[in-house]
């Protein structure tokens, strides 16, 4: 099925730089969500998106919808090692016959070196 | 409260065993779903319920087969699976608010299943 282009793959980074990942898209969505997932566990939702140029912080993180709803990105600023995990971004349009049927990207591979 | 759990955290079973997979929400969400996950992969959408009607099957093969008994509980019932269905699965859930409004998916911790 369809995915997004999320970049980059994977990082390697100090204690205390900051992080940055986007995700693009071919297509329009009408909600952008950002997920952190450690090893054996479920997504946890970090931010959610649902207006076209929307930005929004929750703690160290920001995160923003693009203008032209075919994008987004995720910033971490003053990385601490429970940063460690997968990010996944993903796409979402309501209503119709989607029913919030979500189009991920192929996930950020953060690695924090104290 | 935006919990959903998933019972057991792990399952080990054989070809041949029939055994269920469990998941609850109490956050009056009405539609649920299913997702497989391979390793460093993103969540594949298996099935999607809808106010307790099944509205989206993947083309998944029928030795999984969901359930909705109520609009807090879904189930994946297993049966004769394969090695290669081991992975991590997960349950989510999201208000279903129609055409507008919070299109958030909320998951589960997952079940780890490992089919011998």
């Amino acid at each position: 099925g369809q995915q997004l282009n999320q970049s980059p793959q994977s990082m390697f980074i100090q204690e205390g730089e900051d992080v940055s990942m986007n995700c693009t898209s071919s297509s329009i969505f009408n909600t952008w969500l950002w997920y952190k997932q450690d090893p054996g566990e479920g997504p946890v939702l970090l931010i959610a998106l649902y207006k076209a140029g929307e930005l929004t912080s929750n703690g160290r993180l920001t995160a923003q919808f693009g203008i032209t709803r075919k994008d987004s990105f995720l910033n971490i600023s003053a990385s601490i090692p429970s940063d460690v995990g997968i990010y996944f971004c993903a796409g979402g349009n309501a209503g119709g016959t989607s029913y919030g049927k979500l189009t991920f990207g192929q996930g950020t591979i953060l690695t924090v070196h104290p | 409260d935006t919990e959903v759990t998933q019972t057991p955290k792990h399952l080990v079973m054989g070809m041949t065993n029939k055994k269920s997979l469990k998941c609850e929400q109490h956050m009056g969400h009405r539609a649920m779903y299913w997702y497989k996950q391979k390793a460093k992969k993103p969540p594949e959408l298996m099935f999607v319920y809808s106010y307790e009607k099944l509205s989206i099957n993947e083309s998944v093969p029928s030795r999984f087969s969901p359930e909705c008994p109520n609009s807090s509980l879904l189930n994946l019932h297993l049966h004769a699976l394969q090695p290669e269905d081991s992975a991590l699965y997960l349950c989510a859930s999201r208000r279903q608010s129609g055409t507008s409004g919070p299109d958030t998916q909320y998951f589960g911790p997952g079940t780890r299943l490992t089919v011998l």
